[in-house]
């Protein structure tokens, strides 16, 4: 079964502007990673945050978490055509190592 | 190349038949994880392996799917008596560390199609 909810399921957007997504969880975690699929092509990690952690930036992304509303979201800065791709959050819990993952955000970046 | 490597790519089979996947991971990592994603869905675990114990197995591994990491390196990803509903992406990934906060390297993946 999949833990996460990403919202929305679809966003299209002009290049330069900025992409925000969302994902929701169930179950307390250890940490939430967001990773990007390029049609047909395998999963990239893009960024991790830890439970204990509130905002995290790597380049244009910018993710926060939390944990009281069990949610984490997403933000691409100054969207490039290159972003288009699927988004998936995956959580990790505490008693395995197995991510549980949503079904995605499909992000489409218009030139 | 220092990537998960997966093969084959693509995987044509009759339903019945028997398949083989294999993934080798990055050499520095002991953790191999397989999982699998049909169109328009997230990945579901179905199995996790430290060096060459395989520590879980998700209850989606019917008795008809094995794997295998014989020596701690690759692995292998066998389905028995393949049915229409295996036709799937088969997503091999692996990662370092002792404990959680690392993400995954996956591969490119296996693209099984049973007709």
């Amino acid at each position: 079964s999949q833990q996460g909810e990403e919202d929305p399921q679809a966003l299209s957007i002009q290049e330069g502007e900025n992409a925000t997504m969302n994902c929701s969880y169930k179950t307390s975690i250890n940490n939430l990673q967001w990773y990007r699929q390029n049609s047909g092509r395998g999963l990239v990690h893009q960024i991790l945050i830890r439970s204990n952690e509130r905002e995290k930036h790597s380049g244009r992304l910018r993710v926060t978490l939390d944990t009281s509303k069990k949610s984490s979201s997403l933000l691409i800065t100054a969207s490039r055509a290159a972003d288009t791709a699927s988004y998936f959050c995956a959580t990790r819990m505490d008693s395995n190592y197995q991510l549980i993952w949503g079904a995605g955000t499909k992000l489409i970046i218009k030139p | 190349d220092t990537g998960v490597s997966q093969n084959p790519r693509h995987k044509i089979t009759k339903r019945g038949q028997n398949v083989t996947f294999r993934c080798d991971p990055i050499s520095e990592h002991n953790r191999l994880y397989w999982y699998r994603q049909t169109l328009g869905q997230g990945p579901e675990f179905l199995t996790y392996f430290q060096n060459e114990a395989q520590l879980e197995k998700s209850r989606l591994l019917s008795d008809r799917f094995s794997a295998e990491r014989p020596k701690g390196s690759f692995s292998t990803l066998e389905i028995q008596r393949t049915e229409q509903g295996d036709s799937a992406m088969y997503l091999c990934a692996s990662s370092q560390g002792v404990n959680r906060n690392y993400g995954y390297t996956f591969g490119s993946g296996t693209r099984l199609t049973v007709v």
